[in-house]
């Protein structure tokens, strides 16, 4: 199973941006990129799915996209809620499952 | 409300056995697709497992042979039985519910797998 290869920090102060990338290994991520946030000691929560898609409750402040092989996920208006841990994942064609490293987020 | 609740975690020896339970509520348990992730103590996640509607497993290469899952519709149960654990599958499992086959809208708050001697 490839990886996917998330940067291990990223940072931002309150109400600036900040975007987090996830490469995959193949030319293209594929249409199946999905983003999780984790507070500490909590279980994730699903912030982005099929790239860009939010589920129901999850702020407008949270976008996706693609571009060949890596997926980035935006974050607009930083709030000091949006700190965490964020994690990508992919799918490929009868494989399973895989997800990045993880990101850690900081608002600072 | 979506609720999952997992149980069975604990203490095992290597190379011994664990089943892991998930009762489920809130939702049509049959009509979704049902995953396995872990997290080992201060790394990222892994997925583990997921079984279909249809009753399908796939699992990660990590895994396989080892460890089985299962679902009980009739229960609104999903199951993982671990055989020949190892001291590297010590982590929490969480159990969570597909959005859509390719995501995970809903999770446990897990249970954890210490694999000790």
């Amino acid at each position: 199973q490839s990886a996917l290869t998330q940067p291990p920090s990223a940072s931002g102060s309150p109400g600036q941006s900040v975007t987090i990338s996830c490469t995959g290994t193949s030319s293209d991520i594929g249409d199946y990129v999905s983003w999780y946030r984790q507070h500490p000691g909590k279980a994730p929560k699903l912030m982005i799915y099929e790239v860009n898609k939010r589920p129901s409750g999850v702020p407008y402040r949270f976008s996706g996209s693609k571009s060949g092989n890596t997926a980035s996920l935006t974050v607009s208006g930083l709030q000091a809620e949006d700190e965490g841990d964020y994690y990508c994942t992919s799918y490929e064609v009868g494989d399973y499952v895989r997800f990045g490293g993880g990101t850690k987020l900081t608002v600072l | 409300e979506v609720q999952l609740l997992e149980s069975g975690g604990g203490l095992v020896q290597p190379g011994g056995s664990l089943r892991l339970s998930c009762a489920a509520s809130g939702f049509t348990f049959s009509s979704y697709g049902m995953s396995w992730v872990r997290q080992a103590p201060g790394k990222g996640l892994e997925g583990v497992a997921l079984i279909y509607t249809n009753g399908r497993p796939i699992y990660a290469d990590s895994v396989k042979g080892r460890f089985t899952i299962s679902r009980d519709n009739s229960k609104n149960t999903l199951y993982l039985q671990m055989n020949s654990l190892r001291v590297e599958d010590t982590a929490v499992y969480y159990c969570a519910k597909d959005l859509s086959g390719y995501a995970s809208d809903y999770w446990g708050q897990g249970t954890l797998v210490t694999v000790s001697s």
